[in-house]
């Protein structure tokens, strides 16, 4: 039983305009979440992360979305650079475990 | 430089045999994580351990063993009864096994059984 899903295993965005990516989870105990970038062959590194007392925390061009009510949160990166072509993973923290989703692959073209 | 060392980077082992994967952490940090990674998967908990001398299985620690002698280190073994080993696993630490803190990863091994 998947507990963090990220339903689009792909997705495809023009260097300069907006990505984002999505993340559904389904315990409302979660209260902690976070995105990791990942390179093949490289060890996921972290991106930025959020608590369930805020529902927006920006740093730079990445910006996390929380929607408690709905159990979902989104990455934005503004602009998308093909730098950031990667797999993109969101994960929920409960208790000191770290639950990921299944990731997104992100390919930003030129 | 701080940070967290997992070798080696490749692995080959025939079928049958034990194989052991070093993961170790210069961070100070208490809380160590075992994860696989398959093709198309995210990543999946295999053992984690918030102290020195204390581990959890995760989700699939079944064919795996762990021990967590030092704060720095925390090996993992996969064993002759791991039915599926050739993955890439990951290594990870946290300040603490506390739910605020993000988790600092490994380069990874790639574990190849032929």
């Amino acid at each position: 039983d998947q507990q963090v899903k990220q339903n689009s295993p792909s997705l495809s965005v023009q260097e300069g305009r907006i990505s984002i990516l999505n993340c559904d989870y389904t315990n409302s105990m979660f209260d902690y979440f976070l995105w990791y970038k990942k390179y093949p062959a490289e060890g996921p590194t972290f991106l930025i992360s959020i608590s369930s007392i805020k529902d927006k925390n920006e740093d730079g061009r990445f910006t996390v979305f929380l929607n408690k009510s709905a159990k979902h949160l989104s990455l934005h990166i503004v602009p998308s650079q093909p730098g950031d072509s990667a797999v993109y993973f969101c994960a929920a923290s409960p208790k000191g475990k770290y639950i990921f989703g299944t990731g997104t692959r992100l390919k930003v073209l030129a | 430089d701080g940070g967290i060392t997992q070798s080696p980077k490749y692995l080959f082992r025939k079928e049958g045999q034990n194989v052991t994967l070093s993961c170790e952490q210069n961070l100070n940090h208490d809380a160590m994580y075992w994860y696989r990674q398959d093709p198309g998967q995210g990543l999946r908990l295999i053992y984690y351990s918030q102290i020195v001398n204390d581990f959890q299985k995760g989700d699939i620690a079944e064919g795996y063993s762990v021990s967590r002698e030092k704060k720095e280190s925390f090996p993992l073994t996969v064993t002759s009864a791991q039915k599926n080993p050739t993955a890439f696993y990951l290594c990870a630490s946290s300040i603490q096994g506390h739910r605020y803190n993000e988790q600092f990863f490994g380069p990874g091994t790639r574990l190849t059984v032929l």
